[in-house]
């Protein structure tokens, strides 16, 4: 069975630009969540989407959106790109929304603001 | 604010020690407690989810118990060698709804030298 997998896996922008990330999950899979990770900084959480709706969303800006396919793929869009954007974001998928779940990683996609 | 503690920051070891390290989290708010590894360059990976207060699971020569009344988490590493270098990153997981996500630890980063 595939992985997840995000594209592109590396992108280098400017600051005022938007940049579109996409994740797909692993077949079957109908929750797909993103996260970032910056330099000192754990996995922080961005949003949920399970069956095409955003279910939750982090502590982040307007400027982070996202939304998710009929077939569980999932982009997330930042527009109006800052310095701190620069990180590593993760998409991970999971089959159901249990506690019991387990949540698969991608590779992630390095963005790097400059 | 909920906050994962990861102790310690990181550790060295030789090959052949037997390591452990700590996760902690609040005990009056858990649900479920994911643990993963994470090597260089490569995604996340799923060690256990661990649910019951005494859960212990066990995975070649890591293991891993829970006390959700004291509000921690212990990972065992048996003999460690060199391919057990990674990141190890705990998550508390909140139940479904608007707090569906994984709240990450900042890791342990272990390096075992040969």
């Amino acid at each position: 069975k595939a992985g997840v997998t995000q594209t592109p896996r590396y992108l280098i922008k400017t600051r005022g630009q938007q940049v579109t990330l996409s994740c797909s999950p692993i077949s079957g899979h109908r929750s797909v969540s993103w996260y970032q990770q910056t330099p000192g900084q754990g996995l922080q959480f961005l949003f949920e989407y399970f069956s095409e709706t955003q279910r939750n969303k982090g502590n982040f800006p307007g400027r982070f959106s996202g939304r998710q396919f009929s077939n569980s793929r999932s982009e997330m869009n930042v527009s109006t790109l800052e310095l701190g954007d620069s990180a590593l974001y993760l998409c991970a998928s999971s089959l159901l929304r249990g506690r019991g779940d387990t949540q698969y990683f991608g590779p992630g996609t390095r963005l790097t603001v400059l | 604010i909920l906050n994962v503690e990861q102790s310690p920051q990181s550790l060295h070891v030789q090959e052949g020690d037997s390591t452990n390290f700590t996760c902690s989290f609040p005990s009056s708010n858990f649900y479920a407690l994911h643990w993963y590894r994470w090597e260089t360059a490569k995604s996340p990976e799923a060690l256990f989810v661990m649910t019951l207060n005494g859960d212990e699971k066990k995975k070649g020569r890591i293991s891993a118990t829970l006390n959700t009344k004291e509000g921690y988490s212990y990972l065992y590493i048996k003999g460690s060698q060199p391919e057990d270098s990674a990141t190890y990153l705990c998550a508390l997981f909140l139940p479904g709804g608007s707090n569906y996500k994984l709240t990450f630890g900042k890791g342990t980063l272990l390096t075992v030298n040969p």
